[in-house]
């Protein structure tokens, strides 16, 4: 198994351009997340899909997009970049979204904008 | 949204019991406690949950107040890989889901 895996691992935009990140899972989880870490911060939430064919905004949604293909991947779209989206992308994977289940999360996209 | 505080680091020596404290005053009595860690460069990881009792596992134990406004996470023997940046999460679910993270405690082990 090899969890949740995420591409690209590095890239760097300039102001303007587009993108999406990929992510996939292979554990048969129903729900899959998008989070963003700045320096020094703890992960804030972009958005979530609960199950295959939903998708919502969590904290910090404003700039993305995303996209849930089937049960397996969830991209995530930034139409325009901006220097703010500077930062490392973790996407992640639970069972369900019940509040018991544990996030797996994939090794990161990280991401510059110049 | 209820809230977590932890200490921005702590130091433990090799083959020491680390404990990891956490507060949570304003849980309500629906949150489930979650810690996650965060190796250097790495996504973070599942450490264990619980919901009103002491939990255990093959990472670590997880110690819960029986007000619940604060719990412990126990490494029982600290390793060099145990140095991390550990997560008190308080699972809420008002409208939005999302985990709060936090910035968490960085664990310094020393050899």
């Amino acid at each position: 198994n090899a969890g949740v895996t995420q591409t690209p691992k590095f890239q760097v935009l300039k102001t303007g351009q587009s993108m999406t990140l990929q992510c996939a899972q292979d554990m048969n989880h129903n729900s899959m997340y998008w989070y963003r870490q700045d320096p020094g911060m703890g992960l804030r939430l972009i958005y979530y899909s609960a199950s295959e064919g939903t998708t919502d905004k969590g904290e910090v949604p404003n700039g993305y997009n995303v996209s849930r293909l089937n049960k397996r991947e969830f991209s995530l779209r930034l139409e325009s970049a901006a220097p703010s989206q500077t930062s490392v992308y973790f996407c992640a994977s639970s069972e369900t979204a019940g509040r018991g289940n544990e996030q797996y999360f994939g090794p990161g996209t990280r991401l510059t904008v110049t | 949204d209820a809230k977590t505080t932890q200490p921005n680091s702590m130091e433990s020596n090799e083959e020491e019991p680390v404990h990891l404290p956490c507060n949570h005053s304003t849980i309500s009595g629906t949150d489930y406690i979650h810690w996650y860690r965060q190796l250097p460069s790495q996504g973070p990881e599942y450490v264990i949950h619980g919901l009103t009792s002491n939990v255990n596992n093959r990472m670590a134990s997880l110690a819960i107040a029986e007000d619940r406004k604060s719990s412990t996470l126990i490494l029982h023997r600290a390793t060099l890989r145990d140095a991390a940046v550990y997560y008190c999460i308080l699972r809420d679910w008002s409208g939005t889901y999302k985990y709060i993270f936090g910035t968490g405690t960085r664990l310094k082990v020393l050899a």
